[in-house]
């Protein structure tokens, strides 16, 4: 499977202020996804970001808190905007690749909003 | 809609003790199932999967069968080591679900030497 490369891994953030993580696959991938990991929790689905188009959102997450971008097949990001203690968790991005069933993740990015 | 749910940890067993994660689904179809890992600090990897019923799943002594009948995924090793020390999270990705991965709760597992 491609690798997938996450970066920052982690980060300390002012109440207020945007962060925007990048996710980089070391080779074409149809569907790209963003989590959110909150402290002691599972994964969340924020959106699927796929090329050539708007990513879909899930339920409780919209557009202007977390935009995201994904110009070509290899990369994406994500910004969490206007950011408050409550959005401190782990991001991951993670890839699903024709033919492969098992989904791979980044390493994630550890956020603290202070 | 898709849901997974497992049991609840944390599970602590004893080095070299037999180790069973609980995972039942609900999905329309035949979804594929996953188990992944999240080691301390670390993002999470793929143990193993099953892409269909009475598949068995392995990776590093750990196995899992995808049990239709029981809609179960349970992840069982046989002798645990203090480096399997982990969160592991059952998974189910479906055409229901538009291929998106629907986690469980997690459960902690911490092997005392």
């Amino acid at each position: 499977s491609a690798v997938i490369s996450q970066k920052p891994s982690r980060d300390i953030c002012q109440r207020g202020t945007s962060l925007t993580i990048q996710c980089q696959v070391d080779s074409q991938v149809t569907m790209m996804f963003w989590y959110r990991q909150q402290p002691g929790q599972s994964l969340t689905l924020i959106a699927t970001a796929n090329q050539g188009s708007e990513a879909t959102y899930e339920s409780g997450f919209v557009i202007d808190k977390f935009p995201i971008s994904r110009p070509n097949l290899t990369f994406s990001t994500l910004t969490v905007s206007n950011m408050s203690p409550e959005d401190s968790s782990i991001y991951l991005c993670s890839y699903w690749g024709q033919g492969n069933y098992g989904y791979t993740f980044g390493s994630g990015t550890r956020l603290t909003v202070v | 809609g898709d849901s997974v749910t497992q049991m609840e940890g944390p599970v602590t067993l004893s080095e070299e003790a037999f180790l069973t994660i609980n995972c039942t689904y609900t999905a329309t179809g035949y979804p594929s199932l996953f188990w992944y890992v999240q080691y301390p600090g670390e993002g999470l990897q793929l143990l193993l999967k099953a892409t269909k019923a009475d598949d068995k799943g392995s990776n590093k002594g750990f196995e899992a069968t995808y049990r239709k009948e029981t809609t179960s995924f349970h992840l069982e090793k046989g002798s645990v080591q203090v480096s399997d020390s982990a969160v592991y999270f059952c998974a189910l990705s479906g055409p229901q679900s538009s291929y998106k991965l629907i986690f469980g709760s997690g459960t902690r597992l911490l092997v005392r030497p």
